[in-house]
């Protein structure tokens, strides 16, 4: 069993919709969960980070953390053409080998269609 | 502020040379990390820093792999005996801390060709 899992995609939306883009993770031990965004060509650019369960919002972006259910997921509301990347999320894995080792999924491919 | 650097942006070389990758990661930043993500895949982790020590080697491929990392700042990954394998985006990232909620900047990587 992959550690983050994450929908490889490609996920389409229409301009102007939401975006939802979803993340499972393996342990239950998680504290810490990251999203990041990759364009392509591109380094992964950290744009959300939430430590406890529930939702939180920036500006467009909102990210929900369900630690019952180990999962998070990441909404971008009114999707733009420049929205359009790969997005990462990444998760604290909890203390392994003497530091928080951080796993990353192997991304979800979003297209935002004109 | 300044961000994360790396040097070269681009380096193409000949099967069997070495190479040196560098990075400078943010001031003040205690963790540094490096990864290799090839073309359409995700990232794969190679080591991690906690100032000049890397209590984690276990991403390093192979042995013609080594890092290090000098006053607590700049790190170089060098790869010996390129092949053409190891053609990929060389990542660094660094944090504040290693041992809370690890916040991973990235820099704009490396892209290494081995011809």
């Amino acid at each position: 069993q992959k550690e983050v899992e994450q929908n490889s995609g490609p996920l389409s939306v229409p301009e102007g919709a939401i975006a939802s883009l979803n993340c499972t993770y393996s342990d239950r031990g998680s504290q810490s969960f990251f999203w990041y965004r990759q364009y392509s060509g591109k380094s992964p650019e950290l744009i959300m980070f939430i430590y406890s369960n529930g939702d939180k919002e920036d500006g467009r972006f909102t990210a929900q953390l369900n630690k019952a259910s180990q999962y998070v997921s990441l909404l971008i509301r009114d999707s733009q053409p420049s929205d359009s990347a790969t997005y990462l999320c990444a998760v604290n894995m909890g203390y392994s080998g003497g530091y928080q080792k951080v796993t990353f999924g192997t991304g979800t491919k979003l297209q935002v269609i004109p | 502020g300044a961000g994360v650097s790396q040097s070269p942006s681009n380096k193409v070389t000949e099967k069997g040379k070495d190479v040196e990758l560098r990075c400078d990661p943010i001031s003040g930043h205690t963790a540094l990390y490096w990864y290799r993500q090839s073309l359409g895949q995700g990232l794969e982790f190679l080591i991690y820093f906690q100032g000049n020590s890397a209590p984690d080697k276990s991403g390093l491929p192979s042995d013609r792999f080594s890092a290090e990392r000098t006053g607590g700042s700049v790190s170089t990954l060098t790869i010996q005996r390129t092949q053409q394998e190891d053609s990929a985006v060389y990542l660094c990232a660094s944090s504040l801390s290693a041992l809370t909620k690890n916040e991973q900047y990235f820099g704009p990587g490396t892209r290494l060709t081995v011809t």
